[in-house]
């Protein structure tokens, strides 16, 4: 079975900073999908960054990247320029490449609890 | 963009009453939606897939007669808690596909307290 794990469960950082929030998975399989959500006080899942497993080159979304690293099985984000709206839970998460109709579903890290401080 | 509808947000409901939740793809057809619970300061954890016309599928350890799903149509999967007591007081977030399944769309998610 595939795990996720966030071993940050709190983060903070200044605004304006940068921060790089970090996540490990397990699997046997070699093409995937790995993303970020945001979850703020409303509790909508707002995606912030997908990776395809098979693209070398990490994904970037403004502010958000991430660093993945496949032979490692690490997927960090880093959020430069923090601003206070990025305050949120992020669940990193991973997801089959394609295995039939109804096999999409994420499974989830425990998710980080990021604080920015102004 | 693509927008998943749930409704309601948030409900109270006496111990032993069944609590429909409503999941709406508004813009697109959802080949398959997904539940999930989460509890306060913890992650989402899949509770059942389901595909429209057919029977949905379970995760290990959920409850199939407590939490009864139906996806009748490509744009409309329920939710419903039958007899619901304390202990099913949570958040319950759904989610939606298009097409192969590339984007995941969520809805908003239903706070559910049972008295």
């Amino acid at each position: 079975a595939q795990t996720v794990t966030q071993s940050q469960p709190e983060m903070s950082v200044q605004e304006a900073e940068t921060v790089t929030l970090s996540c490990t998975y397990d699997t046997s399989e070699s093409d995937y999908y790995l993303f970020w959500y945001k979850q703020p006080p409303s509790r909508q899942m707002i995606l912030v960054i997908r990776q395809e497993a098979y693209k070398q080159q990490n994904a970037t979304e403004n502010r958000f990247s991430v660093n993945f690293q496949k032979a490692a099985k690490s997927f960090s984000l880093k959020i430069s320029d923090s601003q206070l709206g990025d305050a949120a839970m992020y669940f990193c998460a991973y997801r089959f490449s394609y295995s039939g109709a109804g096999s999409y579903q994420l499974t989830f890290g425990k998710g980080t609890k990021l604080s920015v401080i102004p | 963009g693509a927008v998943v509808s749930q409704h309601p947000s948030r409900v109270i409901c006496k111990s032993g009453t069944s609590v429909k939740i409503e999941c709406r793809s508004l813009d697109f057809q959802a080949t398959t939606m997904f539940w999930y619970r989460q509890f306060p300061k913890k992650s989402l954890m899949l509770m059942a897939t389901s595909n429209e016309g057919s029977k949905a599928t379970y995760e290990q350890g959920v409850e199939k007669d407590k939490f009864l799903i139906n996806h009748a149509s490509l744009t409309l999967s329920t939710l419903t808690v039958t007899s619901a007591h304390p202990e099913d007081s949570s958040f319950y977030i759904c989610s939606a596909t298009r097409g192969r399944g590339e984007k995941l769309f969520f809805g908003s998610g239903t706070q559910l307290s049972v008295l």
